[in-house]
């Protein structure tokens, strides 16, 4: 059987809003961060990332903001569209060790 | 980009039989790969660090005599269901790392244990 957990949180947006995700990480120590999309049955792929060193990075309609002092991590997509739904994970990476976070469920109203 | 192939992507295999599942690297070398158990719903859950030609290192409460782990080549690690149990059904995902921080997901693989 498979176990009983927490159902993931949502978020839903109408077509071309703009998204923010959230994620709390737990190590402090953490120097890189990812953010993926998972949609139903596949791998996660890779969005976009950021070292401790910086606290904003963009990408293609993608921002990832990172604030260190209380260990959280958000991004931000731009002119949301329906191939945008998926679940969106943050993963924390320190010595070769990435975690990851509980993930967003990203709906897209047309 | 880099690519990391997973095999099978979904097997259904009776109670009390073992399963063998396959991550490689095709154009890279990875001296680590990760393996990654996600319930429905969930978030990935790290089960095991498989490092080439060493044994693998198994997150707290995973049972490494059920989950075995192989990395015998840079390109390729196996996980292993031994004696699986319906309660071992869920979605397993490797991925493998290339240096200095950049990993690679493979497309997943539903287990299935009826």
């Amino acid at each position: 059987g498979e176990s009983v957990g927490l159902h993931l949180p949502t978020l839903s947006v109408q077509e071309g809003d703009n998204s923010i995700i959230n994620c709390a990480y737990s190590n402090s120590a953490s120097d890189y961060f990812i953010w993926y999309k998972q949609e139903s049955g596949k791998g996660p792929q890779f969005i976009i990332d950021i070292r401790s060193n910086m606290d904003k990075r963009q990408g293609q309609r993608v921002t990832v903001l990172l604030n260190k002092t209380v260990k959280h991590l958000s991004l931000q997509i731009a002119a949301t569209q329906p191939g945008d739904s998926a679940v969106y994970f943050c993963a924390e990476n320190w010595n070769n060790d990435m975690r990851f976070g509980a993930g967003t469920r990203l709906t897209v109203k047309p | 980009g880099a690519v990391v192939s997973q095999h099978p992507s979904w097997v259904i295999c009776k109670s009390g039989t073992s399963v063998k599942i396959e991550c490689r690297s095709l154009d890279f070398q990875a001296t680590t790969m990760f393996w990654y158990r996600q319930f429905p719903k969930q978030s990935l859950m790290l089960m095991a660090t498989s490092n080439e030609g060493s044994k693998a290192t198994y997150e707290q409460g995973v049972e490494k005599d059920k989950f075995l782990i192989n990395h015998a080549s840079l390109t390729l690690s196996t996980l292993t269901v031994t004696s699986a149990h319906p309660e071992d059904s869920s979605f397993y995902i490797c991925s493998a790392t290339r240096q200095p921080y950049e990993a690679f997901f493979g497309q997943g693989t539903r287990l299935t244990v009826v």
